[in-house]
């Protein structure tokens, strides 16, 4: 059974360009959400994504968008990327609801130059 | 708003035992429970929800006090394999999804 799978593991931008990243769910689960780790720092929530629709969002500026498909894999944009975006993005799905024990990706470490 | 975590650091020898902290200014609904090693992604421990129900599948205990919006996560006799870094994450009530972590306890175990 496979777990959460994100690609692509690392990855090197300069400031201004866009990236995607993209996210595979664990099987038979029907959320996705998106996280920002900051060396040292616990997860910042990005957004969530249930039935291909953003659900909540954290303090995260326009640039950051996402979208989720019918199989529920999703993919997290970036658009006009700043040296501070630099971090480890993280996936974790889950089942519906706001008690459900969230199983992460490996993540995409994202460098910006 | 952000939960507070302590101690940020503790260092055990094997077999010793530990006891996390986490605290919220705001009404919570529920604590969820993560542990992350270097370079790897989190893990989930357990959640805790107001009335006492709890959801977890390793061997490690943890409390919920509503009224003081305080959650404590016990681990004992400690193994080699608990080091990491453990994060407590809250969730308002209602229709709010959001999982907002704290900065984490560096738990070491050493031999």
């Amino acid at each position: 059974d496979a777990g959460v799978t994100q690609s692509p593991t690392h990855l090197i931008k300069t400031r201004g360009q866009q990236v995607t990243l993209r996210c595979s769910p664990k099987s038979g689960h029907d959320t996705v959400s998106w996280y920002q780790q900051a060396l040292g720092q616990g997860p910042q929530f990005i957004f969530q994504y249930y039935e291909e629709e953003e659900r909540q969002r954290g303090n995260f500026p326009d640039r950051f968008s996402g979208h989720q498909f019918p199989n529920y894999s999703s993919e997290l944009n970036v658009n006009a990327l700043l040296l501070g975006d630099s971090a480890l993005y993280l996936c974790a799905s889950s089942l519906q609801g706001n008690n459900q024990p969230q199983h992460f990706g490996d993540g995409t470490r994202l460098s910006i130059l | 708003q952000q939960p507070v975590q302590s101690p940020q650091a503790v260092i055990l020898r094997e077999g010793e035992d530990a006891v996390i902290n986490c605290s919220s200014s705001k009404a919570l609904y529920s604590v969820h429970w993560y542990r992350q090693k270097h370079g790897e992604a989190p893990v989930f421990l357990m959640i805790l929800l107001k009335g006492g129900e709890q959801k977890g599948h390793e061997k490690i205990s943890a409390s919920f006090n509503e009224k003081k919006q305080q959650s404590s996560l016990y681990l004992t006799a400690s193994q080699l394999s608990y080091s990491g870094t453990y994060f407590c994450g809250t969730v308002g009530g209602g229709s709010n999804y959001k999982l907002t972590f704290g900065k984490g306890t560096l738990l070491t175990v050493n031999p």
